[in-house]
């Protein structure tokens, strides 16, 4: 398996601008995380599905957010409009048996996508 | 979930063994301690994790104290390539420290 694949590495845009990021989970993998990484605040958890279906979205920042997942192999997330604070690595994980107490699956991360707003 | 301490910064001679602590003190009896590393520029990538026994596999081997309170990462025989953030997790690997960041050197 080719691992998490994330679209595009590197983006430059523009204050205002409205932001898509991709990515295509591990086949079979059923969990998919999306994480944002700044020197500020670290690797927060921005939202995860499962089976497709949005499970927890307390940590998108605000409306400016968005994330879908249309199909089992394939999720967005979107910023409209972006913002220069938005600029940070942004994250896509995904698993097999989820995340809680007593799972031990571990998750299998995405080279990531590094956003700049200007 | 359960709060972690780690060393903001370690150094470590190549070849040598590196020892990363982690304290979680407020670990629950039946939550799992994650390690993950991050090279620069990339993801991070799993290591090994935990329960109560210690652990080895081909990266690492896991020491975590039998009340549970803390854990060290080992690395037997470090390399240059292991220089990264190290993260410890215990719980739903959801919330993420600041990691150590660990600089082997030549």
């Amino acid at each position: 398996d080719a691992g998490v694949i994330q679209s595009p590495r590197h983006e430059v845009t523009e204050m205002g601008q409205e932001v898509t990021l991709r990515c295509k989970p591990i086949s079979g993998h059923d969990y998919l995380f999306w994480y944002r990484q700044t020197m500020m605040r670290g690797l927060e958890l921005l939202i995860y599905f499962n089976n497709n279906v949005p499970i927890d979205d307390s940590g998108m920042p605000e409306d400016r957010f968005s994330a879908k997942m249309p199909n089992a192999s394939f999720s967005t997330l979107k910023i409209q409009p972006s913002e220069p604070r938005d600029s940070a690595v942004y994250f896509c994980a995904s698993n097999f048996l989820g995340i809680g107490r007593e799972s031990t699956d571990t998750q299998y991360f995405g080279p990531g996508t590094r956003l700049t707003v200007l | 979930d359960a709060k972690t301490t780690q060393p903001t910064s370690m150094d470590c001679a190549e070849g040598r063994a590196a020892n990363l602590p982690c304290n979680h003190s407020t670990i629950s009896g039946n939550e799992y301690v994650y390690w993950y590393r991050q090279i620069h520029s990339q993801g991070p990538q799993y290591i090994i994790h935990g329960l109560k026994n210690n652990e080895t596999n081909e990266m690492a081997s896991l020491i975590i104290t039998e009340d549970r309170k803390s854990s060290t990462l080992i690395l037997p025989h470090a390399t240059l390539r292991d220089t990264a953030v190290y993260y410890c997790i215990p719980g739903n690997q959801l919330i993420w420290g600041a990691g150590t960041k660990l600089i082997i050197k030549p």
